[in-house]
Order: structure tokens, then C-alpha cells, then sequence
């Protein structure tokens, strides 16, 4: 079974709003990512947080993880219509990596 | 996507028919992956590799085999394709665990099979 579950399953915005993806989990993670994909291509890589680590930033990305509630979010500010893609978490427990079904961001000019 | 490559990258077949697809890194990465996409799943682990002729099962193996001779190829089989299997398979790599733990994945192109 699917160990992340992102919420909600599509978002659209206006380009230089803020996007919110929340992604919950079942078990225990060494670690979180999240990966965005641009329609018909691979995952690409955005951002890791720790299972130690309550919050990172990386240029307009921010992600936020509470091991209690076995959840994390992915707020990305000032999008832009280059931000339209899906993004997805996953967790990672002892390099057995999982990913949820994806969120799909649309950011409208 | 540099440093892995995924062929074929589109194959039509019929039902019951075995079809091989290939992942190729130039990266030396220890672990390699497949997983299969299908809308409203997201990405599900079919099998993965953690090294040569060392592999384990995902959370959908059922009907997939593979098979790792060299660091470099990661070949996924499905012995008799069925329209189940109808997918987008990616393959993904990535590094030994560094000193924190962390194992981020670099993604092939993909390839979409259509079982007919």
C-alpha cells in the first residue's frame, strides 16, 4: 500500500499566489522528499527533510514535517506559471522508498 | 535525464507476450529501482536492486522479474504481459547511503507499455 498520501489531489492557482501540498504517512521515515514532475518526464528531486528536522527551506520552497502527526507540507511561495507540474512525497524507511499519488499543481498566468 | 537511460521508450505488445525493459546508468550508483505509474497511484515499488545480483521485492513484484549482471543495467521482465501491466515504468537510481542516511533518487525518462 501507498505509504505517502498527498492532499488535495489538484490545486490551481494564480501565478504570485503561495501553493500548499500536504502529504501524510503511515510508519516511522528516516527521511522525507518531495519530487515534482513535469507532465510526460521523470521525477525530479526538490527538497529533503529529516525525520529530526521540523522545517527547511530551499529558495522558494519550504517544507515543514511533524512526526507526531506523521505529516509534512510543501508550501511554495510567489509561484509562477513554470510551477505547473504534480508533486509528490516520499518516504523513505531504510532505503525502501514509497511515493503518494502526487498533488497536481496548476499556476495560471 | 543525464546519467540513466530507459529503453525502449514506448513498446505496444499483446497479452502473454514476455517483454524486457532496460535501465542504464553511467552514474556508479549502487541502488537502482523500478516502479510503475498509473493514475490515481502514484508511483508504486516494483522491485529494486542494491547492488549486482542483489535484489528484493516492492509492494507490487507480482508478475515482474529482474535481474542485475552489472552495476550499470537493471533490466525489469514481465514473463507473460497481461493488461494490468499497462503502464509508465520508471527507473530510478541513486547512491550508497551517505554518512546521514540520506538516499535521493534521480529518475529515468520512462517508458510507456501498452499491453494490448
Amino acid at each position: 500500500s501507498q505509504q505517502g498520501e498527498e492532499d488535495p489531489q489538484a490545486l490551481s492557482i494564480q501565478e504570485g499566489e503561495n501553493a500548499t501540498m500536504n502529504c501524510s504517512y503511515k510508519t516511522s521515515i528516516n527521511n522525507l522528499q518531495w519530487y515534482r514532475q513535469n507532465s510526460g518526464r521523470g521525477l525530479v528531486h526538490l527538497i529533503l527533510i529529516r525525520s529530526n528536522e521540523r522545517e527547511k527551506h530551499s529558495g522558494r520552497l519550504r517544507v515543514t514535517l511533524d512526526t507526531s502527526k506523521k505529516s509534512s507540507s510543501l508550501l511554495i511561495t510567489a509561484s509562477r506559471a513554470a510551477d505547473t507540474a504534480s508533486y509528490f512525497c516520499a518516504t523513505d524507511v531504510n532505503n525502501d522508498m514509497r511515493f503518494g499519488a502526487g498533488t497536481r499543481l496548476t499556476v495560471k498566468p | 535525464d543525464a546519467g540513466i537511460t530507459q529503453s525502449p521508450r514506448h513498446k505496444v505488445t499483446e497479452t502473454g507476450t514476455p517483454v524486457t525493459l532496460r535501465c542504464h546508468q553511467t552514474e556508479n550508483h549502487r541502488y537502482m529501482y523500478w516502479y510503475r505509474q498509473d493514475p490515481g497511484h502514484g508511483l508504486r515499488l516494483i522491485h529494486y536492486s542494491y547492488g549486482v545480483k542483489d535484489t528484493d521485492k516492492g509492494e507490487v513484484s507480482d508478475g515482474y522479474s529482474v535481474s542485475r549482471s552489472k552495476t550499470e543495467d537493471f533490466l525489469l521482465t514481465l514473463e507473460s504481459a497481461t493488461s494490468s501491466q499497462t503502464s509508465v515504468y520508471f527507473c530510478a537510481i541513486s547512491p550508497a547511503f551517505d554518512r546521514s542516511g540520506a538516499n535521493v533518487l534521480t529518475f529515468g525518462a520512462g517508458s510507456r507499455l501498452t499491453v494490448l
